[in-house]
């Protein structure tokens, strides 16, 4: 079964450093989604894209952070300068259009601690 | 606030009997339900959803029952096994309409004792 990776698996940064995280789809979903898991919680959207375009980041920090997905397949999400209570699981998942009928395929997430 | 929540954090239950997990909501816009597995070190695994015009649907071992009266949600699997061992998180559609925003609850952690 298609899957959606993720890389790198852990990551640890230090305070005010910049981090990135990589994320590959399904192949052929055209709704990419970043979510962020606090150790506990549910996860937390943070932006969602419809190919190429952003189609909701009210919940991303902008000032810090960053996602693109400039050729409507892979995405990045950047973090920089990294604080403390950035540090979670942050998962990317994919669907084939965003629908309601079309659900959330999720990858193994990448865990980031900062120190 | 609004939000997704759950009744238990945790449920311990020995192999072979039901399990039942509980969630409660307070969108009543809220139209459409998913349940996922988390299984430690993985992403969240789809289980089964709903839609707000349904009251039940069955999936391979596992039932979910919609009561939009009290705004109640529930996972039953039927003779747990070691490997449902897991996180198990309620979602709902909060955004309507036919493009849907997930909002996810904090999780039961469900522990099958051997």
């Amino acid at each position: 079964e298609a899957e959606v990776a993720q890389s790198p698996r852990y990551k640890i940064t230090e305070k005010s450093q910049a981090v990135a995280f990589w994320c590959d789809p399904i192949s052929g979903h055209a709704t990419l989604y970043w979510y962020r898991q606090i150790l506990g919680q549910g996860p937390e959207l943070l932006v969602q894209f419809q190919d190429e375009s952003v189609v909701d980041d009210s919940q991303l920090p902008k000032d810090r952070f960053s996602a693109e997905r400039l050729k409507g397949v892979d995405s990045t999400l950047k973090i920089q300068p990294a604080e403390l209570g950035d540090s979670a699981m942050y998962l990317c998942a994919s669907s084939l259009s965003g629908q309601r009928s079309s659900p959330l395929h999720f990858g193994n997430g990448t865990r980031l601690t900062v120190t | 606030g609004e939000s997704v929540g759950l009744h238990l954090p945790t449920l311990s239950v020995q192999e072979g009997d039901n399990s039942i997990i509980n969630c409660a909501y307070s969108n009543s816009a809220s139209d459409y339900f998913i349940w996922y597995k988390q299984e430690s070190g993985k992403g969240p695994q789809f289980i089964i959803d709903i839609r707000s015009n349904m009251d039940k649907r069955q999936g391979q071992r596992v039932t979910v029952l919609l009561n939009k009266t009290v705004k109640h949600l529930s996972l039953q699997i039927a003779a747990t096994q070691p490997g449902d061992s897991a996180v198990y998180f309620c979602a709902e559609n909060r955004s309507g309409g036919s493009n849907y925003k997930l909002t996810f609850g904090k999780g039961t952690l469900l522990t099958v004792n051997p």
